[in-house]
């Protein structure tokens, strides 16, 4: 069963496009995030929901907005997109915040 | 602000020993932890340690957490090819609003 999914797992888009990455989570937790993973592994937080609410907001373009429709899901939508947003997405959530969190296997983003 | 560190890469042979170390900036720290990600895979908690703590083992992997020094180290003994990951330190901020991570350190295993 899985506990973290994120769609789609691989993201190819031209500069300029908008998309989104979905993210959905069954083990009840409360809390989300979003994650980006540069190409030299560093990860950088970008947002946090807690029931709904945002929480955290790193310093992110707002290009990235995040909506949470409900508790189990966390979407990512970039407007305008940039080659400098290629990475590696992860989403992840926790019952606590911020206690273990469990990850979902990422989306590789490439912007041509 | 808070910060954590770490090499970026170790090598070991196989059945060695492996210690990555960490070290971090927040003195008031509560939580740090050791995460695991396998290519292509997403990040997967190894262990934890509570600040109040020196030592934690659990089979082949123990955590020591200097406090005085903010270093914190993870041991694998008996390494093996499956051991070969990027290992990431991360700590909960004294807001407890969430997790830092470092840079992670690239294990590599020779035979």
């Amino acid at each position: 069963d899985t506990a973290v999914s994120q769609t789609p797992k691989y993201l190819v888009t031209q500069m300029g496009n908008d998309k989104s990455i979905k993210c959905e989570q069954n083990l009840g937790h409360d809390t989300m995030y979003w994650y980006k993973q540069d190409s030299k592994k560093f990860l950088k937080i970008m947002f946090s929901y807690n029931n709904k609410e945002l929480i955290i907001n790193e310093t992110v373009p707002n290009r990235f907005s995040p909506k949470s429709p409900d508790k189990a899901h966390l979407n990512l939508h970039i407007n305008s997109l940039e080659l400098g947003d290629s990475a590696v997405y992860f989403c992840a959530s926790s019952q606590e915040r911020p206690a273990r969190q469990y990850f979902g296997p990422g989306t590789r983003l490439t912007v041509l | 602000g808070e910060d954590v560190e770490q090499s970026l890469f170790l090598s070991v042979r196989e059945g060695d020993s492996s210690v990555i170390n960490c070290t971090y900036t927040d003195s008031s720290s509560t939580y740090l932890y050791w995460y695991k990600q396998e290519p292509g895979a997403g990040l997967q908690l190894l262990t934890y340690i509570f600040s109040n703590m020196d030592m934690k083992q659990d089979q082949r992997l123990t955590v020591l957490l200097n406090k005085k020094d903010k270093h914190l180290s993870l041991r694998i003994a008996d390494t093996q090819t499956g051991d070969s990951a990027i290992y990431f330190c991360a700590e909960k901020d004294s807001s407890a609003s969430k997790i830092i991570f470092g840079s992670g350190t690239r294990l590599s295993i020779r035979p």
